[in-house]
């Protein structure tokens, strides 16, 4: 069956420091990623999304940029962190061929000080 | 982008009682699931229903495609229940293909 890690769970970082979060997933090959933060008041807001290996498409002008240096992994960066990047950081798999339903990871929550 | 509109924002049951929370939707859509968001944040899949109805336990849904909206039906509800519960759907066409858009989501608190 197929798992999916995040790590971080959690992390409290100050202003203008960097910042990788890191998201695995196990069980399946070539899935599509995506990267979501949700913020105060509950919307999930797409950030990033993979179909494969170095293939990045970005949704919101941001601080922040993701990189898939393999197939089952997928990276959330930042140079330097704002306080309006706090959130909840949850990382999302899907495969074309179980008709593109997508299961999320266990999330980060990232507290920018 | 495909809008996505959830009600009630907010829905306080007592145990045992019946609820039905709604998602309507913008455009036309190759995929529509529903999720739980547990206390912890963990968002758990509920329901992969694109059209028609289906049927886990105390939980139900139906997808009216034609007329762009989505139904979730809890019976006998449990505190467990609480939490927050999205909709989110997938275009069927163009830029909106291959991602999810959800709703602001339902606020379930469920009391003994």
């Amino acid at each position: 069956s197929q798992t999916i890690h995040q790590w971080p769970a959690t992390l409290v970082q100050p202003v203008g420091s960097p910042l990788s979060l890191e998201c695995t997933v196990e069980g399946t090959s070539n899935p599509n990623l995506y990267w979501y933060r949700q913020a105060a008041g509950r919307g999930l807001q797409l950030l990033f999304y993979s179909v494969g290996i170095g293939q990045i498409s970005s949704e919101v002008p941001q601080n922040l940029s993701a990189s898939r240096p393999q197939d089952r992994q997928f990276i959330l960066s930042s140079k330097k962190l704002l306080l309006s990047d706090s959130g909840f950081y949850l990382c999302a798999w899907s495969v074309w061929d179980h008709y593109n339903e997508q299961f999320f990871g266990p999330g980060t929550r990232l507290t920018v000080l | 982008g495909i809008q996505v509109e959830q009600s009630p924002p907010d829905l306080i049951l007592q145990e045992g009682a019946n609820s039905t929370l709604r998602c309507n939707f913008s455009d036309s859509v190759n995929n529509l699931q529903w999720f739980h968001q547990n206390p912890w944040g963990q968002l758990i899949n509920l329901f992969y229903i694109p059209s028609g109805t289906k049927q886990n336990g105390r939980l139900s849904a139906t997808t009216v495609a034609t007329e762009r909206y989505s139904l979730l039906y809890i019976s006998s509800s449990q505190t467990t229940d609480s939490g927050v519960y999205f909709c989110a759907v997938e275009g069927d066409r163009g830029s909106t293909l291959g991602r999810l858009y959800f709703g602001r989501g339902t606020q379930l608190t469920v009391w003994p």
